[in-house]
């Protein structure tokens, strides 16, 4: 059974505090991808990595960071969390990129709703 | 950046109750995608349309692939308990390698 897991379901920080968020994966995907989901604005795409090592910026990189040392994991990191960056945090990988087809799809983790005070 | 325009945002039906819910855009899409996000959990595919007038079915879920390329549109039949949750569209624009999502449908059964 595919899986990908994410480190916290539930994250509360301060203001300023550093703050990663980790995702893997176990079906070898080359594609992983980190995704924020508030209410009416549907999923954004933040981040995502194509390979170890590389990143591309989605559409709201402002505020956050990556990093993708080996191939199941990939993080995200708020260098200075703020409150506006409260929401929640999804991370997906799939084999293709884009990931449209039943057999090839994105395959996501359950979320880490991250509360910044 | 681009949008899909999907609606409506939620839903309060009767269990037994048919369902529908669009998505639109103004630009052209070549695969249209219905995900399924049930509370606590992350997305999953439903359906995947692949060309211009398709049909799809999925149990009690079709789906519809719009003749112009830019909307889609997603019926239940006879809705149940589990079927509450969030339904999103998604997509590639033809112009975008990358998938555009909706904002989502929230579909919450009245007991």
């Amino acid at each position: 059974d595919v899986k990908v897991t994410q480190s916290s379901r539930y994250l509360v920080k301060r203001t300023g505090e550093k703050v990663f968020l980790e995702c893997v994966q176990d079906m070898d995907h080359e594609n992983m991808f980190w995704y924020r989901q508030d209410p009416g604005l549907g999923l954004r795409l933040i981040y995502f990595s194509y390979d170890v090592k590389m990143k591309e910026k989605g559409d709201i990189p402002e505020g956050y960071s990556v990093s993708r040392e080996k191939k199941e994991r990939f993080s995200l990191i708020l260098e200075s969390a703020s409150t506006n960056q409260t929401s929640m945090y999804l991370c997906a990988s799939s084999l293709s990129f884009l990931g449209t087809r039943p057999t090839d799809t994105q395959y996501f983790g359950p979320g880490t709703r991250l509360t910044v005070l | 950046g681009q949008q899909l325009n999907q609606s409506p945002q939620s839903m309060f039906i009767q269990e037994g109750e048919d369902v529908s819910m669009n998505c639109t855009s103004s630009s052209i899409f070549n695969t249209w995608l219905w995900y399924k996000q049930d509370p606590g959990e992350g997305p999953v595919l439903l359906i995947a349309l692949y060309k211009a007038g398709e049909l799809t079915s999925n149990g009690r879920l079709t789906a519809q692939f719009g003749i112009t390329r830019k909307d889609s549109f997603l019926n239940i039949s006879a809705s149940i308990p589990s079927d509450v949750g969030i339904y999103f569209c998604a997509g590639p624009p033809d112009s975008n390698y990358q998938l555009i999502w909706g904002a989502g449908t929230k579909l919450i059964i009245k007991p």
